[in-house]
Formats: structure tokens, sequence, C-alpha cells
């Protein structure tokens, strides 16, 4: 059964810092990993999506690496901001589907100005 | 604007009551989801549609029940609601065309008492 691990639970930073999000997954054979961000009371935005063919997306100051074969994705953050400051979450899909998600517990980031 | 919407946004309500938690979208798509996430846990797909008609139970067992009439519409109903019930609800759609990106609503945060 698929599992999705996020390292760490919790990161808070001065502002201007780049920054390393980790997440984890145990079976390889995805189609694809999203980063999502969830504000407090919020629901989550889509951040990146890569697919299983991709190494790495980028968006503005955010860029997601996959590595299938170790089962690891980063998401790192430059330059970060006050503005930063939410729960990052990484999904992926459920085997055998391309839809069904199946969610790490996130990485609550504290951008401190 | 395309967007998914979700009411009500926060609902109080006592033991044994029937409630109905709106999900409604407006980008055409055929996939639709609910998840259920607790407080600083992960999300856990409790239920979901590949079109209309269409509709499953997720990962995590739920006692609430969904229905798929119209493409942009998904409700979610507790014919009774418990204590046990208490959580935020996320609702989401994807396009059909492949493994793409959810989009979610803001969530509905119920408290029975």
């Amino acid at each position: 059964k698929q599992e999705v691990t996020q390292i760490p639970a919790a990161l808070s930073v001065p502002e201007g810092e780049n920054l390393v999000l980790n997440c984890s997954f145990t079976d390889s054979a995805i189609y694809n990993l999203q980063w999502f961000r969830q504000d407090p009371g919020k629901g989550l935005t889509s951040l990146l999506l890569i697919q299983s063919s991709q190494r790495e997306q980028t968006s503005g100051r955010l860029n997601a690496s996959l590595d299938k074969s170790s089962g690891r994705s980063t998401l790192y953050i430059a330059a970060s901001q006050p503005g930063d400051s939410a729960t990052y979450l990484c999904a992926v899909p459920t085997a055998g589907s391309q839809g069904n998600l199946i969610f790490g517990k996130g990485t609550k980031l504290s951008v401190k100005p | 604007e395309a967007d998914i919407y979700q009411t009500p946004r926060y609902l109080v309500i006592g033991t044994g009551k029937k409630i109905t938690l709106e999900c409604s979208q407006t980008m055409g798509h055929d996939k639709m989801y609910w998840y259920q996430q607790d407080p600083g846990m992960e999300l856990h797909l409790i239920h979901y549609s590949y079109g209309v008609n269409s509709t499953e139970k997720g990962d995590l067992s739920s006692e609430s029940t969904v229905s798929r009439i119209r493409t942009e519409h998904f409700p979610l109903t507790l014919e009774s609601a418990r204590p046990s019930h208490t959580s935020q609800y996320l609702c989401a759609s994807s396009a059909s065309t492949g493994a793409e990106t959810q989009y979610f609503g803001p969530g509905t945060r119920l408290l029975v008492l």
C-alpha cells in the first residue's frame, strides 16, 4: 500500500532563506506527483505537478524534483518570503489510478520577517 | 470565472441531524472527489466520481453518501450526524484527460455537538 511521508513536519526560517521540503513514497510506480499549498482553514492550491517522465518542474521561485527510483521528491523554495508561510503537501495517485490521491501529512512552513 | 465552490464554509450542528455539504464546479470536470481532513492530519479520500451517475467509496471508510446527478454538482450527505463526524471536508475536481491536477474548494468545517 502506497505511503507518503514528508519531512520535516514543521520548519521555521528567516525571510530570504532558500529551503528544501522533502517527500518520500513507498511505491515508485506512480503516474505523477503533485505539490500543494494549504493556508490555515482553507482548501488546497496546486503548486506543481511532475509527470513520471519528468525530473523537475519550475514555477517562479518554486522548483520540484522527482526521483522515482528512489521514491523521493523535493520542493525547493528560493528566497523565502513571509507570504510563503503555509502547509505544503505532496500527493501521488493510488496504484492503478490516475486521479485518486494519497497525501502526506505536510510540512508546516513559517517564514519570519 | 471557472472555480469550485463549497457551502456552507462552517457548520455547527447537533447530534442526529441530517446534513448535506454542497460542492459545485464550473470547470466542466468529469472527476470529482471528497476528502476528509482532521486537524494536523493528512487528507483521506472518502468518495469519488468519474462522471454522472458514477460514485465510488474512497480509501477511508465513511458513513456519508454522495450523489452525482449533474456534472457540476457533487453533494455529500450525512443522514445522522455524530461527534465523530467533526472534521474538515474538502471537495476537489479534475479533468478526465489523464493524470490531471486536482482543484480544491475552500472546504467545509463541520462541528457536531
